[in-house]
């Protein structure tokens, strides 16, 4: 079983839309989360940090269940340049480990 | 402007031969990263340094190796024991692993096997 198994999607949403989706992780030892982007081709970047009691960020807000293991990432009326691939990324001990992303496009 | 830079862009490689691929950072990060990344899947660990002159296996070594004789550079070489090195490879660094989680990362080196 993979660490972090994330939907790859894609997901194909209208301007203005709203978009959710999950992720998985299998260490319930973990105690770090976050989410990533990562444009084509380009390095991802820290999106934001998920904490226990979920937080929020302009149009996103991201949510952790630690009882079923899983986060969640919402994006909130959706822009062109939201277009990109969110890794999920988990901390479970030293090291993090990465989900394969999940597409998101955003269509005018 | 303080970050991460990585050399080349792009890498083109004929078989049996070793390359080396840069990592630069001016952060005064402790800590840095090799991850290679292959379409479909996550990121996957290299190398990791938390402090100079010291380096530890992630989860796929074999066929590379690194050296961290500054804080600033942490170069990777991709050998020709490496039977499928084609990738996008990933540096990253982060202040100190046992404080910070957060890693940031450069813009990456496309290696293409010929």
């Amino acid at each position: 079983r993979k660490e972090v198994e994330q939907d790859p999607g894609p997901f194909n949403v209208p301007e203005g839309a709203t978009v959710a989706f999950n992720c998985t992780y299998s260490n319930s030892a973990s105690q770090s989360f976050f989410w990533y982007r990562q444009d084509c081709r380009k390095e991802p970047k820290l999106l934001m940090s998920v904490y226990s009691s979920g937080n929020e960020d302009g149009r996103f807000t991201a949510q952790l269940n630690r009882a079923s293991q899983y986060i969640s990432l919402l994006i909130r009326d959706s822009k062109l340049s939201d277009s990109a691939t969110y890794l999920c990324v988990v901390k479970p001990d030293y090291k993090l480990s990465f989900g394969a992303g999940t597409t998101v496009t955003v269509r005018a | 402007d303080g970050g991460i830079t990585q050399s080349p862009k792009y890498l083109f490689r004929k078989e049996g031969q070793n390359v080396t691929l840069s990592c630069e950072q001016n952060l005064n990060h402790d800590a840095m990263y090799w991850y290679r990344q292959d379409p479909g899947q996550g990121l996957r660990l290299i190398y990791y340094s938390q402090i100079v002159n010291d380096f530890q296996k992630g989860d796929i070594a074999e066929g590379y190796s690194v050296s961290r004789e500054k804080k600033e550079s942490f170069p990777l070489t991709v050998t020709s024991a490496q039977k499928n090195p084609t990738a996008f490879y990933l540096c990253a660094s982060s202040i100190d692993p046992g404080t910070s989680d957060t890693q940031y990362f450069g813009p990456g080196t496309r290696l293409t096997v010929l």
